[in-house]
């Protein structure tokens, strides 16, 4: 059982340029979300989905789309990089009407 | 601006002391919180809940304090160990978009144990 895996763990990105975070969970859990976290900062809630097919809008959703096209993974999409996207991303999944959420190790993303 | 933010940056004890890592949140109709501990360059992982129909939970060397009258929330962690070097958030769940409810963060606490 290998909880919430993310990919990649590192990446350097030119401005402009576009990427996918990839999160998968293997605990069938029914929602998941994606957050960053900055320097000195808590994390950020950017975009959650409550079901496949099913995304919102976090606390900074802007310059990111998020897609759940299966139940198990939960994509992040940087269509334009930016260097203020310069952060650690985190993904986590949770159960259903349960708060208690579950995080991946993080992907830490530079953008120059 | 958050609802949920944190007394200290950064905490220091000694290996053997009980350490006390503090929270305020300003939402009095906020019913959950939770704790979460971050080692460096991991993942936050659950440590312990508090519903707010309780006004303390004990958990294996744990202890989360709430009291709703002040807003305020408290871990204790007992006999603190060089593995408990951390950083410490608290959590609330929010309502987002969809009706449903995200966790808030507050910015964390830094633990440091020295030996």
């Amino acid at each position: 059982n290998a909880g919430v895996t993310q990919t990649p763990k590192f990446r350097v990105l030119k401005t402009g340029q576009s990427m996918t975070l990839l999160c998968a969970q293997d605990m069938n859990h029914e929602y998941m979300y994606w957050y960053r976290q900055d320097p000195g900062m808590g994390l950020r809630l950017i975009h959650y989905s409550v079901g496949e097919g099913t995304t919102a809008k976090g606390e900074v959703p802007d310059g990111y789309n998020v897609s759940r096209l299966k139940k198990q993974n939960f994509l992040l999409g940087l269509e334009s990089a930016a260097p203020s996207q310069t952060s650690v991303y985190f993904c986590a999944s949770s159960y259903a009407g349960q708060e208690t959420q579950y995080f991946g190790p993080g992907t830490r993303l530079l953008v120059l | 601006g958050e609802s949920v933010g944190l007394h200290l940056p950064t905490l220091s004890v000694q290996e053997g002391d009980n350490s006390i890592i503090n929270c305020a949140y300003s939402n009095s109709a906020s019913d959950y919180f939770i704790w979460y501990k971050q080692e460096s360059g991991k993942g936050p992982q659950f440590i312990i809940d508090i519903r707010s129909n309780m006004d303390k939970r004990q958990g294996q060397r744990v202890t989360v304090l709430l009291n709703k009258t002040v807003k305020h929330l408290s871990l204790q962690i007992a006999a603190t160990q060089p593995g408990d070097s951390a950083v410490y958030f608290c959590a609330e769940p929010l309502f987002g978009d969809t009706g449903r409810r995200a966790l808030t963060f507050g910015s964390g606490t830094r633990l440091q144990v020295q030996p």
